[in-house]
């Protein structure tokens, strides 16, 4: 079966990076792109971006631009989102996701990956 | 790019209908027929319910429909149950340069 699996909690001082990785399985990784999303407590869904495990390409949302990087690694279906310079606004769960098929949705989420920054 | 505005909150009794509306623009909601609704329980994953404005993922309840008109999608949930109650948001490709636009969320209560 499908499934995203990312990695644990992080608890980051304001002016660090993040990396987090989202391991995919039960389909064919290159197939697909993946997509980050954050939701900050409380709060709604924000798009960060996409990239596209054949190639590497990316496309990050302007609020992130600068700040956000995607990457992956084929050799284990892995994909992941490093948030740079971190605020504490950036405290948020970060989720990736699969895009569907042919279809511009989201059929797909892994279980979030908590990240707190914290002095 | 703002986030497409919805209802922060709808109720209804189980067994009753409601509808969740998701207002957008014409660069988002009015130009793509492309609006998808997720459903969130709390601390779980969104889930898919409807994709392309109206077709349903394997699995999902046909007691949710969607639909959409000019800048305004919307999500009708028929036969509340009081497994409906959770948070729903929708989303909206907007473009190349944008590419995706999420609502503000939606608080579903089955009272």
């Amino acid at each position: 079966q499908v499934q995203l699996v990312q990695s644990g909690a992080e608890v980051k001082k304001p002016g660090a990076s993040v990396k987090v990785s989202c391991k995919a399985s039960g389909f064919t990784f290159t197939g697909y792109f993946i997509h980050w999303v954050q939701q900050a407590p409380g709060q709604g869904l924000e798009w960060m971006g996409w990239i596209n495990p054949n190639s590497g390409a990316t496309n990050y949302a302007q609020n992130f631009q600068g700040r956000v990087t995607m990457t992956r690694d084929t050799s284990i279906s892995t994909a992941y989102m490093e948030l740079s310079t971190l605020r504490s606004d950036d405290t948020a769960i970060y989720y990736c996701a699969r895009r569907s098929s042919g279809s511009y949705s989201f059929d797909y989420w892994g279980q979030g990956t908590l990240v707190t920054v914290s002095s | 790019q703002s986030a497409l505005t919805q209802p922060a909150s709808v109720s209804g009794s189980p067994g009753q209908s409601i509808t969740i509306s998701c207002t957008g623009t014409s660069s988002d909601v009015g130009s793509y027929n492309l609006v998808s609704w997720y459903q969130q329980h709390p601390g779980k994953a969104p889930k898919l319910m409807i994709y392309e404005v109206s077709k349903w993922p394997s699995g999902v309840s046909n007691r949710f429909s969607g639909s959409k008109s000019g800048n305004t999608a919307s999500l009708t949930i028929s036969g509340l149950q009081a497994e409906d109650e959770a948070d729903y948001y929708c989303c909206s490709y907007a473009g190349s340069s944008t590419n995706y636009v999420f609502g503000t969320g939606t608080k579903v209560t089955v009272l």
